[in-house]
């Protein structure tokens, strides 16, 4: 079956833009994550949704938000753009039940970059 | 906050060498500890999590408590191995936490 896809691959932007991702998860998955992923941070969560709702949010300012959708397609949302905010973005599924941790599959990205 | 540790960025090693990447971690509980392994051009995938207690492609890993390690073992590396390795544990729900990663080159 058909892997996590991420639109678009690549972004340039300028500062002060805003910028929206999009996350399309593996059929029958209802749990989509984002990550940032940067040389000097490495990889930080940065949300979680499931069934149309946040359930977990990383330690990132308001400018950073999502959402998802019935389908389960999620996209995130940058305002204000700033040059920290050159990254990779990854987007990654899951089933995700009430136990143990269901495996996390990861798409391949948004290169984010900001001028 | 959990941290992960990951203390070599780098490591070489020759093919046939055993290859043990470390970590360690910080977790005021009972730890749910993963391998993901990135490989070159392909997207980051789960190796192995310490619940299952098996072993992928070689690779072993073993949650030790007393010493908050999950180090990642293979006897003999071969030159498929080299990728970008992380250690990752999970926060409540899907939050993964990651460490820094430790790229591992096999030479031949």
């Amino acid at each position: 079956k058909a892997g996590v896809t991420q639109t678009p691959r690549y972004l340039i932007k300028t500062r002060g833009q805003q910028v929206t991702l999009s996350c399309s998860p593996i059929s029958g998955h209802r749990s989509v994550s984002w990550y940032q992923q940067t040389p000097g941070q490495g990889l930080q969560f940065l949300f979680e949704y499931f069934s149309e709702t946040q359930r977990n949010k990383g330690n990132f300012p308001g400018r950073f938000s999502g959402r998802q959708f019935s389908n389960s397609r999620s996209e995130m949302n940058v305002s204000t753009l700033e040059l920290g905010d050159s990254a990779l973005y990854l987007c990654a599924s899951s089933r995700r039940t009430d136990r143990a941790t269901d495996t996390q599959y990861f798409g391949p990205g948004t290169r984010l970059t900001v001028l | 906050a959990q941290r992960v540790t990951q203390p070599e960025k780098l490591l070489s090693v020759f093919k046939g060498a055993p290859v043990e990447l470390k970590c360690n971690y910080s977790y005021s509980g009972s730890p749910e500890l993963f391998w993901y392994v990135q490989y070159s051009r392909q997207r980051l995938q789960l190796l192995l999590r310490h619940i299952s207690r098996e072993s992928i492609k070689g690779f072993t890993a073993d949650l030790n408590k007393g010493e908050t390690s999950f180090h990642l073992k293979k006897p003999f590396a071969q030159e498929e191995d080299s990728a970008m390795y992380y250690c990752v544990t999970n926060n409540a729900g899907n939050m993964l936490t990651f460490g820094g990663g430790t790229r591992l080159m096999v030479k031949p």
